[in-house]
Order: C-alpha cells, then sequence, then structure tokens
C-alpha cells in the first residue's frame, strides 16, 4: 500500500524566513501530488497540485512544489514566509489502490507556526 | 463558504449512544469520502462512495456504518463507540472521472469536520 511521510512535524519561523517541508511518498507507479492546508479554524483546502509536465508547480499565496521522480519527494517550499502562513500542511498522493481505484493517501501534517 | 456541509460541528456521546453525523455538498459532486483525524496521525480515509456506490471500505470497524443516500448526502452512522474514536471526522467530496480513467486527478474538497468525543 502507498504512504506518505512528512518528516518535519512542527516548525516554528519567523516571519521573512524561508520555508522548505518534505514529502515523501512510497509508490513506483504514476501518481499524483498535492498540498493541502488548514488553517486554524478553518477547513482543509488546495495549496497546489502536480499531475505532469514541469515538475516545479506553483500554487496560491507564493508557495510551490518541486517534484522529484528519483527521490519520491514532493517538498513545499515559501522563499518568506508571513504570520498569515501559520497552519497545519498536508502533503497527499494520489494513487491506485488494492481495491482498483485512485484513493487520496495524506501524510501526517506539519505544523507551522510563524511569529510576527 | 467550504460548499461541503457537516452537522453536528461537536458531538458528545457515551459508548452506547446511537448517533449520526451528517455531509451535504452543494458542489454538483459525484464522490464522497469519509476521513478519520486524529492528532499525531496520518488523515485516514475511512470510506468512499462514487455515484452513491460504495467502492472502498479501509478496514473500518462495524460501529461505524454510512450511508449515501444520494450524490448530495453522505451520513455516518455511530453505535457503541469507543473512548479511542474520539477524533475529528472529515467530510469531502470531489468529482470522480472513475468511468474515464482520469480519477486520479481527482481535488478533494473537505467540510470543516465534526469533532466526536466518547466518553
Amino acid at each position: 500500500a502507498q504512504s506518505v511521510s512528512q518528516h518535519n512535524h512542527h516548525v516554528i519561523l519567523s516571519e521573512a524566513a524561508s520555508l522548505e517541508l518534505g514529502c515523501n511518498y512510497s509508490y513506483g507507479g504514476t501518481v499524483n501530488l498535492f498540498w493541502y492546508v488548514q488553517y486554524p479554524g478553518q477547513h482543509l483546502q488546495l495549496l497546489l497540485k502536480y499531475f505532469s509536465g514541469d515538475p516545479l508547480v506553483k500554487g496560491i499565496k507564493g508557495f510551490e512544489a518541486e517534484f522529484i521522480k528519483s527521490k519520491f519527494s514532493f517538498n513545499l517550499r515559501k522563499p518568506s514566509v508571513q504570520w498569515s502562513d501559520t497552519a497545519e500542511y498536508f502533503c497527499a498522493v494520489n494513487a491506485l489502490s488494492s481495491g482498483g481505484s485512485y484513493i487520496p493517501t495524506f501524510g501526517r501534517g506539519t505544523s507551522l507556526i510563524v511569529h510576527p | 463558504e467550504t460548499g461541503v456541509t457537516q452537522t453536528p460541528r461537536h458531538l458528545v456521546m457515551g459508548m452506547t449512544n446511537k448517533k449520526s453525523l451528517k455531509c451535504e455538498q452543494h458542489l454538483g459532486h459525484n464522490a464522497m469520502y469519509w476521513y478519520k483525524q486524529s492528532a499525531k496521525k496520518p488523515l485516514e480515509l475511512m470510506f468512499v462512495y462514487s455515484l452513491e456506490e460504495r467502492v472502498e471500505n479501509n478496514s473500518v470497524p462495524s460501529r461505524f456504518s454510512p450511508e449515501c443516500p444520494n450524490s448530495s448526502h453522505l451520513f455516518l452512522h455511530l453505535h457503541t463507540l469507543q473512548p479511542e474514536d474520539s477524533a475529528l471526522y472529515l467530510c469531502a467530496s470531489s468529482q470522480d472521472w472513475r468511468n474515464t480513467g482520469e480519477e486520479r486527478y481527482r481535488e478533494l474538497f473537505f467540510g470543516e469536520g465534526s469533532r466526536l468525543t466518547v466518553l
């Protein structure tokens, strides 16, 4: 079964610092990759996604992620974080399940706190 | 407004109670999901319905019983739960392209969750 690992569970940064959150997946076939964000008290929402083509994808609010196939990674980056980026970030992979359907599998999330 | 509405937002129940969680989506999607979100754990997929047919059941205990009467509504019936079932239960919907072979592109739209506490 596929799995998604997010190695940074808690990240604390000051405003204007650079951010990189790691995401690795275990699946050898074709995958589609997502980052979702959950702001405090709000619902999970899509931040960005990768299907094919340019491995560097840009999302909302200045976030970007790079797909490195050889490393099975899809790390999230932002050059300069803001206090409003404080949230929980989830990496997800759509891969073929044992039941024959493509099911989104999520990592455990990374809690980001940005100090003003 | 997320387009996916979950009720109740908070629920406290005893282990012998029977209760239900409700999810309604207003996005015209035809696939719906239940996920369980516990502290320090990945989101756990519980059930997936596509076109009102259950297509995935991730080895969930029978004390959780889903129901999908139509493509806009999804229920999770709860019976004789355990304290370890306390968690945030998230409903999501997506457009299911399963019949076209493009389901791997699907993006999920989540509700705000129902916080369940089992005493």
